[in-house]
């Protein structure tokens, strides 16, 4: 299974802020999806990145697929005490059997008022 | 309401009693999965089932079980539990088991085994 690594794993900062949380890989991803996960909930799909270098805008966050797509970013820009959770990107991998889901460590994000 | 419903939201259980974790979604999807979230490991796939009857294992399926009778329901069954298996599980379902699909999570179980 292809691992997936996501830096930092811990970020804390101060609102108003911009800060950026990676998601790389050695393999090529056929695409990629970044999920956001809350205290005592289940993550929930925040955008699905397909083509290297597509950048993709949901309001202050910007994901970005690597030109050669073995790396994506997500940007948040003005944190806001509501963007605190656990940020998490995913890829599937096919195999004869069917699909998996691999999800990388996650980034915590605090964002204090 | 489209959601996906994981019974019981906590459990603690003692080691070797048998338990069933179910999971049911409303969304006529075909693929489900289950998943456990440990800290510092992220969410790891322990079995997924990519239509009715039809099941695989994924990363880390020892000392778990599941069975896809119907397309709604997908439970995932403990048949001994160990101390090693105390950790937060989501079950999850998507469209079609293919590329690009958002996958719809639980609430979550939390288990204890002691």
């Amino acid at each position: 299974t292809q691992l997936l690594e996501q830096s930092p794993q811990f970020l804390s900062i101060q609102e108003g802020e911009n800060l950026t949380v990676y998601c790389n890989s050695s393999s090529v991803f056929s695409s990629l999806q970044w999920y956001r996960q809350e205290p005592g909930e289940g993550p929930v799909l925040l955008v699905t990145v397909v083509t290297g270098g597509e950048v993709k805008k949901l309001k202050r966050l910007t994901f970005q697929f690597g030109d050669a797509r073995k790396d994506s970013s997500l940007h948040i820009t003005a944190a806001q005490p509501g963007d605190t959770g656990l940020y998490l990107c995913a890829q599937s991998t096919h195999n004869n059997a069917g699909n998996m889901l691999t999800f990388g460590g996650g980034t915590r994000l605090m964002v204090k008022p | 309401e489209a959601q996906v419903t994981q019974n019981p939201r906590y459990l603690i259980t003692v080691t070797g009693k048998k338990l069933t974790v179910t999971c049911s979604q409303n969304m006529n999807h075909e693929y489900m999965s289950w998943y456990r979230q440990d800290p510092g490991l992220g969410l790891r796939q322990i079995y997924y089932s990519m239509n009715v009857e039809v099941t695989d294992k994924g990363d880390v399926p020892e000392g778990y079980k599941v069975s896809r009778k119907e397309k709604r329901n997908f439970p995932l069954i403990l048949e001994s539990p160990s101390p090693n298996q105390t950790s937060l599980y989501f079950c999850a379902s998507s469209l079609t088991g293919y590329f690009h699909t958002e996958a719809f999570f639980g609430q979550g179980t939390r288990l204890t085994v002691v």
